[in-house]
């Protein structure tokens, strides 16, 4: 089974910071890679997801993440955060099959 | 169209005491599923359903039952409620038949169960 590390429990930042937050995982064979959102009050949602192609995914509200294969990392960046951002964030991966593993999520605070 | 949606949102049981939590997507999606999620480790698959009568074991089905009871609904039971069930659970649902990897899996609200 693959296991997900996130490296950042809690990340607090102001607006218009950068934001890097990184994502490890185990598995050695074909992964499609996703990460999810959780506003405050709302549902999980998908941010963006990879499972061929260009490494450099590009998904909802400004958000991208690049996989690395040789460094089994998919890295979520948004070059310019906004308070709406305030929000947790899964890494997620599976083996192109259902069993989606997750990381343990990190918080992320942004201060207006 | 209101996607996945979940009952009850919050529940208080006493240990033994017995539930079932109820799922239902209007997405006519193939695939369901029963997450639980708990401070610091993330969300963890209890149960899968491929199709219409068809469950799978997730990572932590112990002291869980599902039914499948038609393509929309997908409920959770706890038989014999124990503290370390209190947790998040979260129902989700996608589109491929037996769960094509890549396929978004679409969340429901939660539900907030303690049990004391």
């Amino acid at each position: 089974a693959q296991s997900v590390s996130q490296h950042n429990h809690h990340v607090i930042l102001s607006e218009a910071a950068s934001l890097e937050l990184g994502c490890n995982y185990s598995y050695g064979g074909t992964v499609n890679l996703f990460w999810y959102v959780q506003y405050p009050g709302q549902h999980l949602q998908l941010l963006l997801k990879y499972f061929s192609g260009d490494p450099l995914v590009k998904g909802i509200k400004g958000f991208e993440a690049e996989f690395i294969k040789s460094k089994f990392s998919f890295n979520l960046r948004k070059p310019s955060v906004q308070w709406s951002d305030t929000a947790e964030y899964f890494c997620a991966v599976n083996s192109n099959d259902y069993k989606l593993s997750f990381g343990a999520g990190t918080t992320v605070t942004v201060r207006a | 169209n209101a996607g996945v949606t979940q009952t009850p949102k919050f529940q208080v049981l006493k240990t033994g005491q017995s539930m079932t939590l109820q799922c239902a997507q209007d997405m006519n999606h193939n695939s369901m599923y029963w997450y639980r999620q708990d401070p610091g480790m993330g969300l963890r698959l209890i149960y899968y359903s491929a199709s219409e009568g068809t469950t799978d074991k997730g990572e932590v089905p112990n002291g869980y039952n599902v039914s499948r009871l038609n393509k929309r609904e997908f409920s959770l039971r706890l038989e014999s409620a124990a503290p370390s069930q209190t947790s998040v659970y979260f129902c989700a649902s996608s589109e491929a038949l037996s769960g094509r990897g890549s396929d978004t899996q679409y969340f429901g609200p939660g539900t907030r169960l303690t049990v004391l």
